[in-house]
């Protein structure tokens, strides 16, 4: 099984809602990834987690919040975006930071209105 | 720094047609290399990968081989089809940076029957 599962697939939300983005992976990795692709423009990292903890930021407003409950599960909590976070939300995983490929979820398409 | 150089697109196909879509790096060290897919509305899969110098990465008829003299991993398929349409995109790992994927800019593939 080298699935990851992101939920949900599309998701509309206001500008002062609180919403969450799900990734779920049970391929034993422990490093997960999430990553930001507007249209026609290659993904960009947000964060990394390695053995469940932080390990990277890539200067993400603090509009975008993650969580790591455990091994299997990325969540990713949004509150107060704008219009210009509109975009594919993809999560990936790899078995350690980048020793071997991620593996990528069918990402959340999130437009704020 | 580190970096990957792809050929702009989009490139238009007739099926059974060759296909090469370039892909230059700079990297530190000798990173693994990778081609990922992306379909139209769906996240990105891997294509194929090479771990070293002079590897060559195949699936479902495409190659690359990673050239470490050209700092290269050209994608190649012989005999295209239109199911092949999609976004592709050459990446890297930064294994120092959590590893993240530094990605080309995407090439779109059209083909037409």
């Amino acid at each position: 099984d080298t699935e990851v599962t992101q939920t949900p697939k599309h998701l509309v939300m206001g500008m002062t809602n609180k919403k969450s983005l799900k990734c779920e992976q049970h391929m034993g990795h422990r490093a997960m990834y999430w990553y930001k692709q507007k249209a026609k423009k290659p993904p960009e990292l947000m964060f990394v987690y390695s053995y469940e903890k932080l390990s990277i930021n890539e200067s993400v407003p603090s509009r975008f919040s993650p969580e790591c409950p455990n091994s299997s599960l990325l969540n990713l909590h949004l509150h107060a975006l704008q219009p210009e976070d509109s975009a594919l939300y993809l999560c990936a995983s790899s078995q350690d930071r980048g020793y071997t490929e991620a593996f990528f979820g069918q990402g959340t398409r999130l437009t704020v209105v | 720094g580190n970096s990957v150089t792809q050929m702009e697109g989009p490139v238009t196909l007739s099926e059974e047609a060759f296909l090469t879509i370039n892909c230059t790096y700079t990297a530190t060290g000798y990173p693994s290399l990778f081609w990922y897919v992306q379909y139209p509305g769906e996240g990105l899969q891997l294509l194929l990968k090479a771990t070293k110098a002079d590897d060559k990465g195949s699936n479902k008829g495409f190659e690359a081989t990673y050239r470490k003299e050209t700092t290269s991993f050209h994608l190649e398929k012989g005999s295209v089809q239109v199911s092949d349409s999609a976004v592709y995109f050459c990446a890297l790992p930064l294994y120092n940076q959590g590893g993240k994927l530094i990605f080309g800019q995407g090439t779109e593939l059209s083909v037409k029957p």
